[in-house]
């Protein structure tokens, strides 16, 4: 069965410092990744996608960047945090092509800025 | 602009009642998700529906997908305490790509004992 994996769970971070969270996937080839925010009354907010190593979209422009250097592995990263990249960070992967199938997320990163 | 208008954005009522929740769009979508989300964890898949007017029933759950594929609901009998969450409604766009999966701001469920 797919499992994924994502850590830290909490993180408490000062400004400007730098960020790397990362987001494993066993049990499956080639799949479709995600990396979501999710604020109170936003909903969940899709960062980044990738359909394969490499390859990266970006749906808003920030501070943030992602990168997958491998099949099941997608990392969100940060060179200088600021505070309003405090959040609950989700990843989360598809079956490739998504094409009516759901999502799996994994527990979610809690991150704090101070 | 929200894509998927999701109401009532909170509810709390006490054990027993029955509920219904709406997931609402202009936008037609080729299948629709239901999760729900527990504090400090990612969502969980409820169901899939992807075809117009498909009901689906899991336990005390029933949902259902509008006839022109732009809304759904969630009905839930006789709430317990283990209801409680974050429902999230999300639909896949009809023509969208690996990023079509489209998240309303979800339902706040509260039941009270």
């Amino acid at each position: 069965s797919q499992t994924i994996h994502q850590w830290p769970a909490t993180l408490v971070q000062p400004v400007g410092s730098p960020l790397s969270l990362e987001c494993t996937v066993e049990g499956t080839s080639n799949p479709n990744l995600y990396w979501y925010r999710q604020a109170a009354g936003r909903g969940l907010q899709l960062l980044f996608y990738s359909v394969g190593i490499g390859q990266i979209s970006s749906e808003v422009p920030q501070n943030l960047s992602a990168s997958r250097p491998q099949d099941r592995q997608f990392i969100l990263s940060s060179k200088k945090l600021l505070l309003s990249d405090s959040g609950f960070y989700l990843c989360a992967w598809s079956p490739s092509p998504q094409s009516n199938q759901p999502q799996h997320f994994g527990d979610g990163t809690r991150l704090s800025i101070l | 602009t929200q894509l998927l208008e999701q109401s009532p954005q909170f509810l709390s009522i006490q054990e027993g009642e029955n509920l219904t929740v709406y997931c609402n769009s202009s936008s037609v979508f080729s299948s629709l998700q239901w999760y729900r989300q527990e504090p400090g964890e990612g969502p969980v898949l409820l169901v899939t529906v992807v075809t117009g007017g498909e009901v689906k029933k899991l336990k005390r759950l029933t949902f259902q997908f509008g006839d022109a594929r732009k809304d759904s609901s969630l009905h839930i009998t006789a709430a317990q305490p283990g209801d409680t969450g974050l429902y999230l409604c999300a639909g896949v766009v009809s023509g969208g790509g690996a990023d079509g999966l489209t998240f309303g701001k979800g339902t706040h469920l509260i039941i009270q004992p």
